[in-house]
């Protein structure tokens, strides 16, 4: 089975600009979250997506969003990018079984994302 | 709310020797634990996890880790490591409801020195 993948794997933006990141999970895994991974805060949670709806949120402002489609790909999108931005982004995919988090989170390599 | 403290932002280590990777959490629920392992310029790969059952818990690479509920932590441990241990090492909980967020640990740097 194919793992995580995560395009594009480096960008550059300037300030002010969006960027749209995309994130193909395992095949039959239905549950895609978002990390950010940052020198200074760590590993911290975006948002999860389960069968194209939001299930969960991190504390983030409104300019990080995101969605997920049918086929359980998912896109995340930051507008009006700030230096502070950049950081490796991080999607995790999973079964997603509802009423369970036994199942486990599999990680993609990650876009490292540098705004200029 | 949940909370995950690593409390050694590096650990260096001899070829070899032992280690032990500390990892404290607070929750106010019951929880999941997990160690994850991210080596240079990739994401991050799944050690071990503790679920229920057994809390003696043993993952890939030789690695184990021991929940204990009464002092809350989940410390990772290796009997002898090698280089290519030589990675940054993550902590984190998630709570035992429909939710898959995962919370985070600082992470920890293992050095391995020849």
């Amino acid at each position: 089975k194919a793992g995580v993948t995560q395009t594009p794997r480096y960008l550059i933006k300037t300030r002010g600009q969006q960027v749209t990141l995309s994130c193909s999970p395992i095949s039959g895994h239905r549950s895609v979250s978002w990390y950010q991974q940052t020198p200074g805060q760590g590993l911290q949670f975006l948002f999860e997506y389960f069968s194209e709806t939001q299930r969960n949120k991190g504390n983030f402002p409104g300019r990080f969003s995101g969605r997920q489609f049918s086929n359980s790909r998912s896109e995340m999108n930051v507008s009006t990018l700030e230096l502070g931005d950049s950081a490796l982004y991080l999607c995790a995919s999973g079964m997603g079984l509802a009423g369970t988090t036994q199942e486990t989170q599999y990680f993609g390599p990650g876009t490292r994302l540098l705004v200029l | 709310a949940q909370s995950v403290t690593q409390l050694d932002s590096q650990v260096p280590v001899f070829e070899e020797a032992p280690v032990e990777l500390r990892c404290n959490y607070s929750s106010s629920v019951s929880v999941y634990l997990f160690w994850y392992v991210q080596y240079p310029n990739q994401g991050l790969q799944l050690l071990l996890k503790y679920l229920s059952g057994s809390t003696l818990v043993k993952g890939i690479n030789g690695f184990e880790a021991e929940f204990n509920k009464s002092q809350t932590s989940f410390h990772l441990r290796k009997p002898s490591v090698h280089i290519s241990d030589t990675a940054e090492y993550f902590c984190a909980v998630t709570e035992m409801d429909s939710s898959y967020k995962l919370i985070f640990g600082s992470g920890t740097r293992l050095l391995v020195r020849p």
